[in-house]
């Protein structure tokens, strides 16, 4: 149950096309939803985050949707660029608590083509 | 501020001996959580330091251990390492936890023969 499901394992778009990585979780007490970038040789970076009592969020050309009867959420990139190229992952936060805890997708490897 | 930083960045060792890993979170950071990133198994929590104490833990072997001190400065130690303890190690802080933003270091990979 706390698993956090994330899809396509790999992606490849061309340069100006919309990237779109899904996340699916069970858990329905998770509650705070972050998206990571990670780059060859870096940690992981915070891109944008959400919480449950919302069903968007957009920050530049990076937007969430939020859809909690479905327990899905998802990672819209516009205007994808080269530098765009990157490991996402999705991530899904436990309840307060000592379960308290970060659960992760197992990513998705963008390609933008240029 | 400087960003998070881990040392070393590369280790190698063997099957058996134990290992200990640093993190220098940002400045003003009370919180240090590790993670192990493998292939196979993703990004995994092994466990949070908050003010020197463990908040939270993973589910991973007691052979994972970790402290804080009171500068915030965390170490994390593996003993007996076994083959499939290879992984890239990171760490990241925040300033109140979990949920709040977390800032990883490059982190450091651990190759276990």
């Amino acid at each position: 149950q706390q698993q956090v499901k994330q899809s396509p394992q790999s992606l490849i778009v061309q340069k100006g096309g919309i990237s779109i990585i899904n996340c699916a979780y069970e858990n329905t007490a998770f509650d705070y939803f972050p998206w990571y970038q990670q780059f060859p040789g870096k940690g992981p970076a915070l891109l944008i985050a959400i919480r449950p009592d919302v069903s968007e969020k957009k920050e530049g050309r990076f937007t969430i949707s939020f859809n909690k009867s479905a327990k899905q959420f998802s990672l819209h990139i516009m205007d994808s660029q080269p530098g765009d190229s990157a490991t996402y992952f999705c991530a899904a936060r436990a309840p307060s608590g000592s379960a308290r805890q970060l659960t992760f997708g197992s990513g998705t490897q963008l390609t933008v083509l240029p | 501020k400087a960003g998070v930083t881990q040392t070393p960045r590369y280790l190698i060792k063997t099957r058996g001996q134990q290992v200990t890993l640093s993190c220098s979170p940002i400045s003003g950071h009370r919180s240090v959580s590790w993670y192990q990133q493998t292939p196979g198994q993703g990004l995994q929590f092994l466990f949070e330091y908050f003010s020197e104490t463990q908040r939270n833990k993973g589910n991973f072997p007691g052979r994972f251990s970790g402290r804080q001190f009171s500068n915030s400065r965390s170490e994390m130690n593996v003993s007996t390492l076994e083959l499939g303890d290879s992984a890239l190690y990171l760490c990241a802080s925040s300033s109140q936890g979990l949920g709040e933003t977390q800032y990883f270091g490059p982190g450091t990979r651990l190759l276990v023969l």
